[in-house]
């Protein structure tokens, strides 16, 4: 039973280019959460989607950064133009139901370098 | 109001002592209060959680003790051995669904052999 999937694991993109990241929740989870951890900082809530629709995204910049996860196929974060400032580790999670203080879990993140 | 402030940023324990991180919190509806491991290049383990009903609970060696008057919260590992080696995280949230979880700074735990 594998474990929440997210590729690639290291990314590197240049200042204005497009980083796509992309999440398999664990077989049988509808619900995925994407976190960015900036380094010496926890992790800070960006968006939390079901399965074609977007729940709560209070965390997402307004600018520059999109996700979604469709019918099939994993769940994305779209960072459009990167700046040096968005590089950080980018961890998804996923859960079997969205109910209060219900259980995710982590991948292994995606660490993103903007050079 | 929303956040979290977690102490120490770092720590070396002698294997065999005990280990403790401290958390404090402002936000009275906070009502969940777990808190997450995490390993060099790995994503974040639920280790432990408690509600605010309880002043104590305990797993194994990792206990969390809870003071709600005070808003404060703690991690205590017991007989600390190197494979606790790791980043540790507190957390809470409102009890209103996983996304609201506000994360602690992390503790960097060193245990030396």
């Amino acid at each position: 039973n594998a474990g929440v999937m997210q590729n690639p694991r290291h990314l590197v993109r240049r200042r204005g280019q497009e980083a796509r990241l992309r999440c398999s929740p664990m077989k049988g989870h509808s619900h995925v959460y994407w976190y960015r951890q900036l380094p010496e900082e926890g992790l800070k809530f960006m968006v939390y989607l079901q399965k074609e629709n977007i729940i709560d995204e209070s965390g997402m910049p307004k600018e520059r950064f999109s996700a979604e996860f469709p019918k099939e196929g994993p769940s994305i974060l779209r960072i459009q133009q990167v700046v040096r400032g968005d590089s950080a580790a980018y961890f998804c999670a996923s859960s079997l139901s969205g109910t209060p203080n219900t259980e995710a879990f982590f991948g292994q993140g995606t660490r993103l370098t903007v050079v | 109001q929303q956040q979290v402030k977690q102490s120490p940023q770092s720590l070396i324990v002698q294997k065999g002592g005990i280990s403790i991180i401290n958390c404090a919190y402002e936000n009275t509806a906070f009502d969940y209060f777990p808190w997450y491991q995490q390993f060099p290049g790995k994503g974040p383990a639920l280790l432990i959680a408690i509600r605010p009903d309880v002043s104590e609970k305990k797993e194994g060696r990792f206990t969390i003790s809870f003071n709600k008057s005070a808003k404060q919260f703690s991690l205590h590992i017991m007989d600390s051995q190197p494979g606790d080696s790791a980043t540790y995280f507190c957390a809470a949230s409102p009890g209103t669904g996983f996304q609201k979880l506000v994360f602690g700074t992390g503790t960097r735990l060193l245990v030396s052999p």
